[in-house]
């Protein structure tokens, strides 16, 4: 399953929104009836840290300013009022297939 | 809270291989599948393979099977990962990641932790 992530550079100014598209090559709803969409964040020199599970759920401890939406092929991670500390590359995965498999990753900055 | 601490950085000769483990701690080890995923420079997050300790059981990538191998010592809560046939491609940090039922209950997500990392360099 091939992931593809656009915009691949996101340019940002501080206290504004941030969206991340991401398309699946096939559909990721599972036989069991679940979309296994995450999203992970990976600062520079940290450790990727998911943000994001099955579309829409976030993950413990990460802010609200952070939502995912979306079904079947088409999903996106919004980020409602952009920080400083979410400078980093984000990615969008499928766990539905296997491999599992990443898109190319976004690279989120700051004006 | 589940932490992954995995072992150091190591530099390697094409063509030999490298073992990077990745112990568990918190939470339930045995049940959860641990993968290994790498990040190669200017690349993208790779998964590479899996295990699900109890069973034993391993699941790879087509592009990795036959050159990687992933293991798991339930009674240390440790996972390998050995890569062998080294070239500089394979240069890159390895991840291991865990899947974790989440704190707020639920069903098992799919890498929910992961560990720090590990840089392989391949060198002559």
């Amino acid at each position: 399953i091939v992931m593809t992530q656009t915009p691949l550079s996101s340019p940002v100014t501080l206290g504004q929104p941030a969206s991340i598209s991401c398309r699946s090559s096939q559909s990721l709803v599972h036989s069991d009836g679940n979309t296994y969409l995450s999203w992970l964040q990976q600062r520079p020199g940290q450790p990727p840290r998911l943000l994001i599970y099955k579309i829409s759920n976030r993950f413990s401890g990460v802010p609200d300013r952070f939502s995912g939406s979306g079904a079947g092929t088409d999903f996106t991670l919004k980020i409602s009022t952009v920080e400083a500390e979410d400078v980093g590359v984000y990615y969008c995965m499928q766990a539905t297939h296997f491999p599992h498999t990443f898109g190319q990753g976004t690279k989120l900055e700051i004006k | 809270q589940v932490h992954l601490l995995q072992s150091g950085p190591e530099v390697k000769k094409p063509g030999s291989s490298v073992k990077v483990s990745c112990k568990a701690s918190g939470g339930v080890f045995n049940t959860y599948t641990i993968s290994w995923v790498r990040l190669a420079p200017g690349q993208g997050l790779e998964w590479m393979g899996g295990i699900i300790p109890i069973f034993g059981r391993t699941n790879y990538a087509q592009k990795f099977q036959g050159r990687v191998t992933v293991t798991a010592d339930e009674s240390t809560s440790t996972a390998y990962m050995e890569l062998s046939s080294l070239s500089s491609e394979d240069t890159a940090v390895y991840y291991c990641a865990k899947d974790n039922v989440p704190p707020s209950g639920g069903p098992t997500v799919a890498l929910a932790y992961w560990g720090q990392g590990t840089l392989v360099t391949v060198s002559s």
